[in-house]
């Protein structure tokens, strides 16, 4: 398996524009996790989908933010619209929860916002 | 709220000491922990996993240690290598019907110098 598969890797945009960050869990996979990588506040839990539902989105700083999990092997993040303060580090990862909760991340989209 | 939280930022070790990662929570409903490494440019990587019914776990070169009375959390890694330098993260969790989410702590870096 490829593993959890994010695109892109790099994205830079200019204030006030739309952006959208896309995930592929690893296959067989029911839970998907999208996160946010700061130097100040670590690694934040954005929302997190269990069979393609959202389960908890408290950690969406804004409505600006948006995710959506159609199917079971693709989820996006969207911000819309962006502001400088939203650079960061996004990951996605997934889980089979049957398994135990050990989640896999993706590489990472770093989105810088200008 | 209740998080995790890491006692020290960065430790500094020579080639082939003994490392050890503290981690306190504070979430004494937490269940599951986690530790992960993180290279420069990577997702956070697996390293080994405890559940609350035990206080010790052995891998390859690594043993995580569980005390639940004091709710800390450590990291051992045996005769420590450079390629093991990066940012080691502690995660918590929590088991529920629908699933699990991951908390993190905001990470130690490791710098093992030859």
């Amino acid at each position: 398996d490829a593993g959890v598969i994010q695109s892109p890797r790099h994205e830079v945009t200019e204030m006030g524009q739309e952006v959208t960050l896309r995930c592929k869990p690893i296959s067989g996979h029911n839970s998907l996790f999208w996160y946010r990588q700061t130097m100040m506040r670590g690694l934040e839990l954005l929302i997190y989908f269990n069979n393609n539902v959202p389960i908890d989105d408290s950690g969406m700083p804004e409505d600006r933010f948006s995710a959506k999990m159609p199917n079971a092997s693709f989820s996006t993040l969207k911000i819309q619209p962006s502001e400088p303060r939203d650079s960061a580090v996004y990951f996605c990862a997934s889980s089979f929860r049957g398994l135990g909760t050990e989640a896999f991340f993706g590489q990472g989209t770093r989105l810088t916002v200008v | 709220g209740e998080s995790v939280g890491l006692h020290l930022p960065t430790l500094s070790v020579q080639e082939g000491d003994n490392s050890i990662i503290n981690c306190a929570y504070s979430n004494s409903a937490s269940d599951y922990f986690i530790w992960y490494k993180q290279e420069s440019g990577k997702g956070p990587q697996f390293i080994i996993d405890i559940r609350s019914n035990m206080d010790k776990r052995q891998g390859q070169r690594v043993t995580v240690l569980l005390n639940k009375t004091v709710k800390h959390l450590s990291l051992q890694i045996a005769a420590t290598q450079p390629g093991d330098s990066a940012v080691y993260f502690c995660a918590e969790s929590t088991a529920n019907q629908a699933g699990t989410a991951l908390i993190f702590g905001k990470g130690t870096t490791l710098s093992v110098s030859s």
